[in-house]
């Protein structure tokens, strides 16, 4: 099955600047790649996904870069703010008739610093 | 619209005590999942129906656990006997799922946090 990995587990950048999580997959079959964002005490909300078909996808503050000869793709946000700050989960899957499984990652607890 | 609705939110039982998690998706989406979310693990899918027929159950944990949808706006996971293991935020989403293949996003409740004494 699909295995991802998430980098770092825990993020701390200033306010302004701009963080980078890094994750990769081990199914060269995966074609579907969410981002996440999870606030304290709800669940995880889609910010951003990226097909296969496309390297780089961009959505104001975010975007997604994606390396499938490397099998790893990385979400950007640029200028954070600090309600930036949450829980941000990578996942991989594999668009097949039946495949229904979102593979997520461990997640990296991003803190902006005001 | 109000969402993945899931209850309760809280739930402080003893060991041996059955549990029993309910999740309302939201209306009009056709596939359901159950994700279980610790510190250690992090979110692991339990199990997911598509047209309220469950479709892979290989993430249960054990015979413990069991997950039914009677129709397309309820469902229920069921933990018997519950064990301080257990203890975990559990998680319901729904996606509208397109015939062929899944696609999307999903949308997760606010999930329901146990406690297994």
């Amino acid at each position: 099955g699909e295995n991802v990995e998430q980098h770092p587990s825990t993020l701390s950048v200033q306010e302004g600047d701009s963080a980078v999580i890094k994750c990769t997959y081990s199914d060269s079959a995966s074609n579907y790649f969410p981002w996440y964002k999870q606030e304290l005490g709800k669940g995880p909300q889609l910010i951003i996904d990226i097909r296969s078909n496309v390297g780089e996808k961009k959505d104001q503050r975010i975007a997604v870069t994606l390396n499938k000869t490397a099998k790893h793709f990385s979400l950007h946000i640029t200028e954070t703010q600090p309600e930036d700050s949450a829980v941000y989960f990578c996942a991989a899957s594999s668009e097949q008739t039946g495949a229904n499984n979102l593979f997520f990652g461990t997640g990296t607890r991003l803190t902006v610093i005001p | 619209d109000a969402g993945v609705i899931q209850s309760p939110r809280h739930e402080v039982t003893e060991m041996g005590q059955e549990v029993t998690l309910r999740c309302k998706p939201i209306s009009g989406h056709n596939s359901l999942f159950w994700y279980r979310q610790t510190m250690m693990r992090g979110l692991e899918l339990l199990i997911y129906f598509n047209n309220n027929v469950p479709i892979d159950d290989s993430g249960m944990p054990e015979d413990r656990f069991s997950a039914k949808m009677p129709n397309a706006s309820f469902s229920t996971l069921k933990i018997q006997p519950s064990e301080p293991r257990d203890s975990a935020v559990y998680f319901c989403a729904s996606r509208p799922g397109l015939a062929g293949g899944p696609t999307g996003e999903l949308f997760f409740g606010e999930g329901s946090r146990l406690t297994v004494l």
